[in-house]
């Protein structure tokens, strides 16, 4: 079984600021990969980033970058020149064979 | 693109009904689809995977006589809420995946607020 924990139920950010929120996780599974989702307040789920276990290499896709320390099983998402399009709800994620286990989420604030 | 269609959007109906809930991938095929339920400000709960072709995989607590799952082609699955109760008002997703296996990212539709009066 997995388990991803989502330790910040909310984050806030000044616009242009950048922004790191936190998720640890814990898998008994070598192959597997972690994920990143936006929920926005329309409530579709939108696809980040996406990180491979057995890539060392950090993710990253335009302002949004992996902090991916697979020995202490922390995934962190760092968005850079936080804009006000990026408030919504972030949810860490990881797939293995048990299907894909999703945190809790974190709301992020983009204050203008 | 990998565009995933859900219909309806939004669904309000009475006790005792039954709701059936679609789910399209429009430009690829899913070997895989997944219904998720979400209840206000909390995370996805994963309730069933099916696979075209085979009898969906239910996660424990998940009642498979009231929430079946229809996964006939590799473009369509359907989630039918039967005798629906005011408890089962909840936000579901759908997503689809070209394959089964863990690495492919899921998409997701863009769900169904269920309202049971």
């Amino acid at each position: 079984a997995q388990t991803v924990t989502q330790s910040q139920p909310e984050m806030s950010v000044q616009e242009a600021e950048t922004v790191t929120l936190s998720c640890t996780y814990d898998t008994s599974e070598s192959d597997y990969y972690l994920f990143w989702y936006k929920q926005p307040p329309s409530r579709q789920m939108i696809l980040v980033i996406r990180q491979e276990a057995y890539k060392q290499q950090n993710a990253t896709e335009n302002r949004f970058s992996v902090n991916f320390q697979k020995a202490a099983k922390s995934f962190s998402l760092k968005i850079s020149d936080s804009q006000l399009g990026d408030a919504a709800m972030y949810f860490c994620a990881c797939a293995g064979a048990d299907g894909l286990t999703f945190g809790k989420g974190t709301h992020l604030i983009i204050q203008p | 693109g990998a565009v995933v269609s859900q219909h309806p959007s939004w669904v309000i109906c009475k006790s005792g009904t039954s709701v059936k809930i679609e789910c399209r991938s429009l430009d690829f095929q899913a070997t895989t689809m997944f219904w998720y339920r979400q209840f206000p400000k909390k995370s996805l709960m994963l309730m069933a995977t099916s696979n075209e072709g085979s009898k969906a995989t239910y996660e424990q607590g998940v009642e498979k006589d009231k929430f079946l799952i229809n996964h006939a082609s590799l473009t369509l699955s359907t989630l039918t809420v039967t005798s629906a109760h005011p408890e089962d008002s909840s936000f579901y997703i759908c997503s689809a995946s070209r394959q089964s296996f863990s690495n492919q990212p899921q998409h997701f539709g863009d769900g169904t607020r269920l309202s049971i009066l």
